[in-house]
């Protein structure tokens, strides 16, 4: 079946710093990939996605390229803000699923001033 | 618009009591899902809809139903509440595409507890 399997968390960062999020899957087939965020007391909202191999997903000054051959879809963004803190969930869904998401466990981001 | 929307916000039941959550949407998509979002383990589908009328079931069924019976509008009950389904419930929903590749949009969700 599929899974999702991001890196532990949660974790801390000073503002402008590096933000890397690991997220790595298994999956029959070709899915299609996606990084939710969850702000504070609020439902899901798509971040990026991306739909076949090396294509790049952008948004917001984050980033994810789906890599087949590592089976990856790292979340990144170069400067992160205050504002940035939240919960991010990757997430695939395949082809004949009926748009049926699997997510990894989510990782908690705090951005400190 | 108001995207997906859900009531009750909150509620607290206690064992053996039964609810209705209630998820509406108003961007005419084919598909809708339950979720519940548990600590340290992401969102796991409940049940989905792929239209009117139609139910399935997705990871974690057991101890929920669904009914589709208006495009618009997805139930999500609890029939025998146990201590288990204290959660947070999202609903949520999207446009049909041959390629599962659609944007779900979310709702708030619903804060139960189960005492």
């Amino acid at each position: 079946g599929n899974s999702v399997t991001q890196m532990e968390g949660p974790v801390t960062l000073s503002e402008e710093a590096f933000l890397t999020i690991n997220c790595t899957y298994t999956a029959t087939g070709y899915p299609s990939l996606f990084w939710y965020v969850q702000y504070p007391g609020e439902g899901l909202q798509l971040l990026l996605k991306a739909t076949k191999a090396d294509d790049k997903g952008s948004n917001k000054g984050f980033e994810a390229t789906y890599r087949k051959e590592t089976t990856s879809f790292h979340l990144e963004k170069g400067s992160v803000q205050v504002s940035d803190s939240a919960v991010y969930f990757c997430a695939l869904s395949s082809g004949t699923s009926y748009g049926k998401l699997t997510f990894g466990q989510g990782t908690i981001l705090t951005v400190h001033p | 618009n108001a995207g997906v929307t859900q009531t009750p916000k909150f509620r607290v039941l206690k064992t053996g009591q039964s609810m209705t959550l209630l998820c509406a949407q108003d961007m005419n998509h084919e598909y809708m899902y339950w979720y519940r979002q548990d600590p340290g383990m992401g969102l796991r589908l409940i049940h989905y809809s792929v239209g009117e009328g139609t139910t399935a079931k997705g990871e974690v069924p057991d101890g929920y139903n669904v009914s589709r019976l208006k495009k618009q509008n997805f139930l999500l009950g609890l029939e025998s509440a146990a201590p288990s389904q204290t959660s947070v419930y999202f609903c949520a929903s999207s446009y049909s595409t041959g390629q599962g590749g659609g944007e779900q949009f979310f709702g708030p969700g619903t804060r139960l507890t189960v005492l």
